[in-house]
């Protein structure tokens, strides 16, 4: 069974460093074309692809965020992180990590995390 | 970058069919997937690659793609497919999501 789980702060402050963990299992990010997403999705809004981590470290970002943001992997540990700098009040969002195997769309999502980000 | 677009709120009445459209320039030629998100939950994947479900899916649920339009169909439409609906499409090493869809039952 493939579950995925987000966790992280639930408030962070303008300027400050936003870092998220992705704690999943029922796979491993060391099989070859498994893949682990972060997307995000403002209240209301519409949902936003942030960034890609894959089983042999390739990694792919948005390009409008990727200047602000790193995704990595600790296979040992079944988690992907990934931070974003100098958040912004327009961050606020709920953040997801979803897994895709190969394929490019995602089959397992995690419950999402909402991120406030206010002073 | 490439940009999907959806119809902001698509109304169905109980039982009937609705037609969900996600246009994109030249989407034919990739690979469109769909996702329900019902309130407070996240999204499913309802169809993947233009018109294959995953197991769980209801059969009521199909897609197609036609020029430049990808169309997801709900058939007898329940109360319970009231939701969000979008389109994803991988463009230029990056995912794309379309604009989302408010599906409303009647």
């Amino acid at each position: 069974q493939v579950t995925l789980k987000e966790s992280g702060p639930a408030l962070v402050k303008p300027t400050q460093t936003l870092t998220l963990t992705c704690t999943f299992s029922g796979f491993s990010l060391s099989t070859s074309t498994m893949r682990v997403s972060w997307i995000r999705q403002p209240p209301g809004k519409a949902l936003e692809w942030l960034a890609r981590i894959d089983w042999d470290d390739d990694k792919f970002y948005s390009t409008s965020l990727r200047t602000s943001l790193t995704i990595s992997k600790d296979t040992s540990k079944n988690q992907v992180v990934l931070t974003m700098t100098n958040m912004d009040p327009v961050d606020t969002a709920t953040y997801y990590c979803a897994r895709s195997s190969g394929y490019d769309y995602f089959d397992y999502w995690g419950q999402g995390t909402l991120v406030t980000v206010s002073s | 970058s490439y940009e999907l677009t959806q119809p902001l709120s698509v109304s169905v009445a109980l039982g009937q069919t609705a037609r969900i459209t996600c246009g994109g320039n030249n989407i034919g030629s990739k690979n469109v997937h769909w996702y329900q998100q019902k309130p407070g939950q996240a999204p499913v994947l309802v169809i993947y690659r233009d018109s294959n479900r995953p197991s769980g899916i209801p059969e009521r649920f199909s897609g197609s793609i036609s020029g430049n339009t990808a169309t997801l169909t709900i058939s007898r439409a329940q109360a319970g497919d009231e939701a969000d609906y979008y389109c994803q499409v991988w463009d230029s090493s990056t995912y794309v999501f379309g604009t989302g869809t408010k599906v409303t039952v009647l």
